[in-house]
């Protein structure tokens, strides 16, 4: 079955550097999003990305947060200046329909902790 | 907005029984979805059912089934037989149609399941 993938699985950094989640959505997936969960947080929504651009984002994806698919398969989330704040799990997702009422696929995230 | 309330931070099942963890919502939106995930201690989120605002019955996917209320505003997902790999946090999340097609998410319940 396929799924989506992240890499890296863990990755530390320290306050003020720059980080690049990876992300391999569903290779027939149209809709890709990023979600992030504070530890015993609830999962909560960041962008919403299709056809190139940036279709949705919450309030916590300031300035400080890019999204980019560089290429037809990679999905990135750039955090150019770490806090420590920012120390979450987070997720990519993806689905092939956003305009219906389907399942997104979740990859298994990235552990960030800012230092 | 949409609101997803899970008033369950914990719960505990004895092995072999059925459980049911509670979830309401709050949509002004004639059609949605609400989608079940299951989050591991490891981490990742796991699809486990979907309920459409208009489907007629309610959802099952195994051991698992949505007991989808929607007078009352509520998705409550049964599983039955519990095992002890059901242990996990649960979380109850809604796509509303006509908006950006993210998931918001509530704020889960601990499940343990007792041997």
């Amino acid at each position: 079955e396929p799924e989506v993938t992240q890499t890296p699985s863990h990755q530390v950094t320290q306050m003020g550097q720059e980080v690049i989640l990876r992300c391999v959505p569903i290779s027939n997936h149209l809709y890709f999003y990023w979600y992030r969960q504070i530890l015993g947080q609830k999962v909560e929504f960041l962008v919403s990305f299709y056809n190139n651009e940036i279709s949705e984002k919450s309030e916590i994806f300031d300035d400080q947060f890019s999204v980019e698919r560089p290429d037809g398969s990679n999905f990135t989330l750039k955090i150019r200046s770490t806090k420590l704040e920012d120390s979450a799990m987070y997720f990519c997702a993806s689905n092939w329909r956003g305009t219906g009422l389907y399942e997104q696929y979740f990859g298994p995230g990235t552990r960030l902790t800012v230092t | 907005a949409q609101k997803i309330t899970q008033t369950q931070p914990g719960m505990f099942v004895q092995e072999k029984e059925a459980v049911t963890l509670d979830c309401t919502y709050d949509t002004s939106d004639p059609s949605y979805g609400l989608f079940w995930y299951k989050q591991p201690s490891s981490g990742e989120m796991i699809f486990l059912i979907y309920q459409g605002s208009y489907d007629q019955q309610n959802a099952t996917e195994g051991r698992y089934s949505l007991n989808f209320q929607k007078a009352r505003k509520s998705a409550n997902l049964v599983i039955s037989a519990s095992q002890l790999g059901d242990s996990a946090m649960y979380f109850c999340a809604m796509r509303a149609s006509g908006s950006a097609r993210q998931l918001t998410f509530g704020s889960g319940t601990q499940l343990t399941v007792l041997p």
